[in-house]
Protein backbone atom coordinates (compact mmCIF):
# COMPACT_ATOMS: atom_id res chain seq x y z
CA UNK A 1 0.00 0.00 0.00
CA UNK A 2 1.40 3.21 -1.13
CA UNK A 3 1.49 5.85 2.29
CA UNK A 4 0.56 9.60 1.24
CA UNK A 5 2.10 12.74 3.83
CA UNK A 6 1.21 15.89 3.90
CA UNK A 7 2.43 19.04 5.26
CA UNK A 8 2.20 21.24 7.07
CA UNK A 9 -0.67 20.12 8.73
CA UNK A 10 -2.17 23.70 9.53
CA UNK A 11 -1.30 26.42 7.42
CA UNK A 12 -2.56 29.97 7.83
CA UNK A 13 -2.24 32.64 5.16
CA UNK A 14 -3.25 36.33 4.68
CA UNK A 15 -5.95 36.81 2.01
CA UNK A 16 -4.53 37.63 -1.36
CA UNK A 17 -1.31 35.64 -0.38
CA UNK A 18 0.03 32.97 -1.52
CA UNK A 19 -0.71 29.33 0.32
CA UNK A 20 1.80 26.24 -0.81
CA UNK A 21 0.79 22.78 0.47
CA UNK A 22 2.90 19.80 0.17
CA UNK A 23 2.02 15.50 -0.47
CA UNK A 24 4.71 12.96 -0.63
CA UNK A 25 4.16 9.49 -1.77
CA UNK A 26 5.54 6.64 0.15
CA UNK A 27 6.84 5.40 -3.56
CA UNK A 28 6.58 7.04 -6.81
CA UNK A 29 3.51 7.58 -8.73
CA UNK A 30 4.52 9.11 -11.51
CA UNK A 31 1.58 11.83 -12.16
CA UNK A 32 -1.44 9.54 -10.88
CA UNK A 33 -1.84 12.51 -8.28
CA UNK A 34 -5.00 14.13 -7.44
CA UNK A 35 -6.12 16.99 -4.70
CA UNK A 36 -8.97 17.37 -3.35
CA UNK A 37 -11.38 20.06 -1.13
CA UNK A 38 -13.08 19.45 1.64
CA UNK A 39 -14.96 22.33 3.22
CA UNK A 40 -16.78 22.03 6.49
CA UNK A 41 -19.55 19.90 6.73
CA UNK A 42 -19.28 19.39 3.41
CA UNK A 43 -17.91 16.25 0.78
CA UNK A 44 -14.60 16.19 -0.78
CA UNK A 45 -14.61 17.94 -4.29
CA UNK A 46 -12.24 17.68 -6.89
CA UNK A 47 -9.66 20.34 -7.71
CA UNK A 48 -7.03 18.74 -9.95
CA UNK A 49 -5.88 15.48 -11.34
CA UNK A 50 -3.28 14.10 -12.85
CA UNK A 51 -1.06 16.12 -10.70
CA UNK A 52 -1.62 19.39 -12.73
CA UNK A 53 -5.07 19.54 -14.78
CA UNK A 54 -7.72 21.32 -13.14
CA UNK A 55 -11.17 19.60 -12.71
CA UNK A 56 -13.73 21.36 -14.47
CA UNK A 57 -14.46 24.38 -12.89
CA UNK A 58 -12.15 24.69 -10.65
CA UNK A 59 -10.38 28.54 -10.81
CA UNK A 60 -7.31 29.34 -12.28
CA UNK A 61 -5.52 30.19 -8.64
CA UNK A 62 -5.24 26.27 -8.03
CA UNK A 63 -2.87 24.81 -9.74
CA UNK A 64 -0.49 21.46 -9.07
CA UNK A 65 2.75 20.53 -10.37
CA UNK A 66 5.08 17.63 -9.49
CA UNK A 67 5.86 13.99 -10.50
CA UNK A 68 7.10 11.09 -8.82
CA UNK A 69 7.02 11.55 -5.08
CA UNK A 70 6.71 15.06 -4.48
CA UNK A 71 3.86 17.21 -5.26
CA UNK A 72 2.52 20.62 -4.38
CA UNK A 73 -0.86 22.60 -4.61
CA UNK A 74 -0.54 26.01 -5.00
CA UNK A 75 -3.38 28.83 -4.03
CA UNK A 76 -2.14 32.04 -5.99
CA UNK A 77 -4.03 34.59 -3.90
CA UNK A 78 -6.12 32.86 -1.04
CA UNK A 79 -9.69 33.73 -0.66
CA UNK A 80 -11.95 33.19 2.18
CA UNK A 81 -13.44 31.18 0.37
CA UNK A 82 -10.93 28.61 0.43
CA UNK A 83 -10.65 27.34 3.84
CA UNK A 84 -10.79 24.02 3.84
CA UNK A 85 -9.28 20.76 4.21
CA UNK A 86 -7.05 19.57 1.03
CA UNK A 87 -6.48 15.86 0.90
CA UNK A 88 -4.11 14.61 -2.05
CA UNK A 89 -4.76 11.19 -3.13
CA UNK A 90 -2.37 8.64 -5.44
CA UNK A 91 -4.33 6.30 -8.05
CA UNK A 92 -1.07 5.34 -9.25
CA UNK A 93 -1.10 1.86 -7.59
CA UNK A 94 -4.32 0.13 -6.17
CA UNK A 95 -6.51 -0.90 -4.57
CA UNK A 96 -6.16 0.49 -2.32
CA UNK A 97 -6.88 3.74 -3.20
CA UNK A 98 -5.03 5.98 -0.85
CA UNK A 99 -5.31 9.43 0.59
CA UNK A 100 -3.00 11.45 2.74
CA UNK A 101 -4.33 12.91 5.99
CA UNK A 102 -5.16 16.15 5.12
CA UNK A 103 -3.64 20.14 5.30
CA UNK A 104 -6.21 22.38 6.79
CA UNK A 105 -6.31 25.90 5.40
CA UNK A 106 -7.47 28.93 7.42
CA UNK A 107 -7.26 32.95 7.13
CA UNK A 108 -4.31 34.69 8.95
CA UNK B 1 -24.78 16.86 -13.93
CA UNK B 2 -24.17 13.69 -12.05
CA UNK B 3 -25.81 13.34 -8.19
CA UNK B 4 -25.29 10.69 -5.71
CA UNK B 5 -27.03 9.91 -2.58
CA UNK B 6 -27.06 7.98 0.08
CA UNK B 7 -29.49 6.38 2.47
CA UNK B 8 -29.69 4.25 5.73
CA UNK B 9 -29.95 3.63 9.20
CA UNK B 10 -27.63 6.41 10.92
CA UNK B 11 -27.29 4.08 13.89
CA UNK B 12 -26.36 0.55 14.02
CA UNK B 13 -25.52 -1.86 16.82
CA UNK B 14 -22.59 -3.30 17.59
CA UNK B 15 -21.37 -6.63 16.07
CA UNK B 16 -24.48 -5.87 13.46
CA UNK B 17 -24.43 -4.96 9.72
CA UNK B 18 -24.47 -1.68 8.76
CA UNK B 19 -26.14 -1.14 5.55
CA UNK B 20 -26.45 1.82 2.77
CA UNK B 21 -27.18 2.78 -0.54
CA UNK B 22 -26.55 5.13 -3.16
CA UNK B 23 -28.91 6.39 -6.12
CA UNK B 24 -27.34 7.83 -8.89
CA UNK B 25 -29.35 10.06 -10.97
CA UNK B 26 -28.72 12.64 -14.04
CA UNK B 27 -26.18 10.35 -15.52
CA UNK B 28 -25.63 6.88 -16.42
CA UNK B 29 -24.33 3.76 -14.48
CA UNK B 30 -22.15 2.47 -16.81
CA UNK B 31 -18.46 3.10 -18.10
CA UNK B 32 -17.42 4.15 -13.70
CA UNK B 33 -16.30 2.76 -10.94
CA UNK B 34 -19.05 3.36 -7.92
CA UNK B 35 -17.16 3.87 -4.66
CA UNK B 36 -17.51 3.84 -0.81
CA UNK B 37 -15.11 6.36 0.90
CA UNK B 38 -15.46 6.72 4.80
CA UNK B 39 -14.30 9.76 7.08
CA UNK B 40 -14.33 9.07 10.84
CA UNK B 41 -15.49 12.40 12.85
CA UNK B 42 -12.55 14.58 12.18
CA UNK B 43 -10.55 12.64 10.62
CA UNK B 44 -9.29 11.60 7.09
CA UNK B 45 -10.49 9.92 4.48
CA UNK B 46 -10.44 6.09 3.71
CA UNK B 47 -11.61 3.95 0.54
CA UNK B 48 -13.46 1.27 1.49
CA UNK B 49 -13.91 -0.56 -2.10
CA UNK B 50 -15.83 -0.41 -5.24
CA UNK B 51 -18.34 -2.10 -7.72
CA UNK B 52 -17.72 -1.78 -11.90
CA UNK B 53 -20.70 -0.94 -13.71
CA UNK B 54 -20.46 -4.69 -15.01
CA UNK B 55 -20.38 -6.08 -11.26
CA UNK B 56 -16.82 -6.74 -10.75
CA UNK B 57 -15.74 -5.56 -7.21
CA UNK B 58 -12.52 -4.48 -5.27
CA UNK B 59 -12.00 -3.48 -1.47
CA UNK B 60 -9.48 -2.14 0.91
CA UNK B 61 -7.33 -5.15 2.20
CA UNK B 62 -7.82 -4.01 5.63
CA UNK B 63 -11.71 -4.06 5.12
CA UNK B 64 -12.00 -7.13 2.95
CA UNK B 65 -13.41 -9.73 4.85
CA UNK B 66 -16.14 -7.26 5.99
CA UNK B 67 -17.25 -5.99 2.87
CA UNK B 68 -19.90 -6.21 0.63
CA UNK B 69 -20.35 -4.10 -2.40
CA UNK B 70 -24.13 -4.78 -4.79
CA UNK B 71 -25.10 -2.94 -7.69
CA UNK B 72 -28.57 -2.98 -9.20
CA UNK B 73 -28.35 -1.00 -12.64
CA UNK B 74 -32.38 -1.28 -13.00
CA UNK B 75 -32.52 0.99 -9.96
CA UNK B 76 -29.27 3.02 -11.01
CA UNK B 77 -28.27 2.35 -7.21
CA UNK B 78 -25.10 0.43 -5.89
CA UNK B 79 -25.18 -0.96 -1.79
CA UNK B 80 -22.83 -1.32 0.93
CA UNK B 81 -22.72 -4.04 3.80
CA UNK B 82 -20.27 -3.76 6.63
CA UNK B 83 -20.47 -6.89 8.96
CA UNK B 84 -19.91 -7.01 12.53
CA UNK B 85 -18.95 -3.05 13.48
CA UNK B 86 -17.78 -1.81 16.15
CA UNK B 87 -17.43 1.87 17.44
CA UNK B 88 -14.45 2.29 15.13
CA UNK B 89 -17.02 1.63 12.18
CA UNK B 90 -18.65 4.89 13.58
CA UNK B 91 -18.46 7.56 10.37
CA UNK B 92 -19.53 9.73 7.56
CA UNK B 93 -19.94 7.25 4.92
CA UNK B 94 -19.56 8.94 1.08
CA UNK B 95 -20.70 7.15 -2.27
CA UNK B 96 -18.70 8.51 -4.86
CA UNK B 97 -18.25 8.14 -8.90
CA UNK B 98 -14.39 7.29 -9.56
CA UNK B 99 -13.57 7.28 -13.11
CA UNK B 100 -11.97 3.88 -14.54
CA UNK B 101 -10.46 4.87 -18.14
CA UNK B 102 -6.87 3.88 -18.79
CA UNK B 103 -5.27 7.37 -17.85
CA UNK B 104 -7.06 8.53 -14.81
CA UNK B 105 -8.71 5.34 -13.18
CA UNK B 106 -9.10 5.90 -9.23
CA UNK B 107 -9.92 9.39 -9.72
CA UNK B 108 -12.99 10.25 -7.80
CA UNK B 109 -14.99 13.03 -9.89
CA UNK B 110 -18.42 12.68 -7.97
CA UNK B 111 -19.25 12.70 -4.28
CA UNK B 112 -22.73 11.74 -2.50
CA UNK B 113 -23.39 14.74 0.11
CA UNK B 114 -22.49 11.65 2.79
CA UNK B 115 -24.13 9.93 5.59
CA UNK B 116 -23.26 9.59 9.03
CA UNK B 117 -23.31 6.02 10.66
CA UNK B 118 -23.10 5.78 14.24
CA UNK B 119 -22.38 2.77 15.75
CA UNK B 120 -24.00 2.23 19.36
CA UNK B 121 -25.45 0.14 21.79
Amino acid sequence: EIVMTQSPATLSVSPGERATLSCRASQSVSSDLAWYQQKPGRAPRLLIYGASTRATDIPARFSGSGSGTEFTLTISSLQSADVAVYYCQQYSNWPPLTFGPGTKVDIK
Amino acid sequence: QVQLQESGPGLVTPSETLSLTCTVSGGSISSYYWSWIRQPPGKGLEWIGYISYRGSTNCNPSLKSRVTISLDTSKDQFSLKLSSVTAADTAVYYCARTISDYRTSGVVDHWGQGTLVTVSA
